[in-house]
């Protein structure tokens, strides 16, 4: 059974803070790695994508791979209301292979 | 111009009917797929097409069957429904099969099923 785990949150930051989330996942052979983020009553919509082991910032936002421990994680600086949302973590093996999705991490960012 | 759109936005029904779910999308995607998002917020697998053809097909009940007349269109007809049957059910749309590759899916804005 393919695995994706979150907390499920939520995970309260003031405003300005940088807010770090976390995902672990279960299948070695994983090979594509997703953060969504999706707003209450909305659908998911993609922030980034990170396919090797280390760091990729993309703005305010920055994935961190690392394939060994299989943990990838996203940190938003400055964190604004308007971050306030749920972000789940997607992690796929490739190919024509699924996605699976974590149940997501609700972030509130407290003005 | 709405890139996944999806009909309808609501459907509220009774135990036992059947029903059906449209989506279509304008960005020239090779692959659809369908997700049902439950209460916990739990996104789930349910098909995927490519080109018309099934690739993935999750162990979903046989009373839910997917129908792809070309590309562009990806419809699910429930059958019988039951009161777990309520969920939100996204179709979503990618350029790269499989995960989506660097643009991952676009999601339409979900169908939110209730039945009583």
């Amino acid at each position: 059974q393919k695995e994706v785990e979150q907390n499920s949150g939520p995970l309260s930051v003031p405003e300005g803070a940088i807010a770090s989330l976390n995902c672990t996942y279960s299948d070695r052979v994983s090979q594509s790695f997703f953060w969504y983020r999706q707003y209450s009553g909305k659908s998911p919509e993609l922030i980034m994508s990170i396919y090797s082991n280390g760091d990729k910032e993309d703005g305010r936002f920055t994935a961190q791979l690392n394939k060994a421990s299989q943990y990838v994680s996203l940190l938003i600086r400055d964190s604004q209301p308007s971050d306030s949302a749920t972000y789940l973590c997607a992690v796929g093996a490739g190919g024509y292979q699924k996605v699976t999705f974590g149940t997501g991490t609700k972030l509130q960012v407290i003005p | 111009d709405t890139a996944v759109s999806q009909t309808p936005k609501y459907l509220v029904t009774q135990m036992g009917n059947d029903k059906s779910i449209k989506c279509e999308q304008n960005l020239g995607h090779d692959t659809m797929y369908w997700y049902k998002q439950d209460s916990k917020k739990f996104l789930k697998i349910m098909f995927s097409y490519n080109n018309k053809e099934l690739i993935i097909n999750e162990t979903v009940p046989n009373r839910f069957s997917p129908k792809s007349p070309d590309k562009a269109h990806l419809n699910l007809h429930i059958n019988s429904l039951e009161l777990g049957d309520s969920a939100v059910y996204f179709c979503a749309s990618s350029q790269e099969t499989g995960t989506g590759g660097d643009y991952g899916y676009t999601f339409g804005s979900g169908t939110r099923l209730t039945v009583v």
